[in-house]
């Protein structure tokens, strides 16, 4: 079973600063996915790759498939990144044969 | 272009009832995925359609079962139901398998 490992579990930072949030698994996977859930419960699909970077406006994701290790960047972060960020990876092999598991969460307050 | 929809929002049940819930994907996705999110457990993936058939299922009894129609939408039930299935149970469409995901609102289930 693949266990994931996210952290920090809670993270407060001032509107502007640069964070990172890490995430590590322990067995290869065929993708990661980072999530966004704001309170209330809605997620947003934020990031799915399998290798190298992602850059979305001020998100950045990256994977470093050798170090089962993945990071989520923000920059110049703003009140409305404030949510719960999830790390999630698919493993096994072949359509219809694999596992979703998933990350507790970061616990992101931006403050202004 | 609408979003997932999830249908009910909220619902309350007694222990041993069962329960039905609804999930309608955005237009043109054939994928759809469930997942089950508690504060102890956090999200756990629960089944993953594909054109009427069930392509992978995780780690829960056979109470939890879900079916797909011709149209895509699907649907999910859990018999005999137990406190511990209180849950937020949440609905994701993709355009195929392995893609990225939206997720619908969800369903807050309350078992008394």
């Amino acid at each position: 079973k693949n266990e994931v490992e996210q952290s920090p579990q809670n993270l407060t930072a001032q509107e502007g600063e640069f964070i990172t949030i890490n995430c590590s698994y322990s067995v290869g996977i065929s993708a990661l996915h980072w999530l966004q859930q704001h309170p209330g419960g809605g997620i947003v699909s934020l990031f799915m790759l399998s290798s190298g970077k992602k850059k979305h406006g001020r998100l950045i994701a990256t994977i470093n498939i050798q170090e089962k290790h993945s990071s989520l960047h923000i920059t110049a972060s703003h009140p409305r990144d404030s949510a719960v960020y999830i790390c999630a990876v698919r493993s096994g092999s072949g359509a219809g044969s694999y596992q979703l598991t998933f990350g507790k969460g970061t616990k992101l307050s931006v403050i202004p | 272009k609408a979003g997932v929809t999830q249908t009910p929002r909220y619902l309350i049940k007694t222990r041993g009832q069962q329960v039905t819930l609804s999930c309608s994907p955005i237009s043109g996705h054939r994928s759809v995925s469930w997942y089950q999110q508690t504060p102890g457990q956090g999200l756990q993936f629960l089944f993953e359609y594909f054109s009427e058939t069930q392509r992978n299922k995780g780690n829960f009894p056979g109470r939890f079962s879900g079916r797909q129609f011709s149209n895509s939408r699907s649907e999910m039930n859990v018999s005999t139901l137990e406190l511990g299935d209180s849950a937020l149970y949440l609905c994701a469409s993709s355009l195929l398998v392995q893609e990225t995901q939206y997720f619908g609102p969800g369903t807050r289930l309350l078992v008394l």
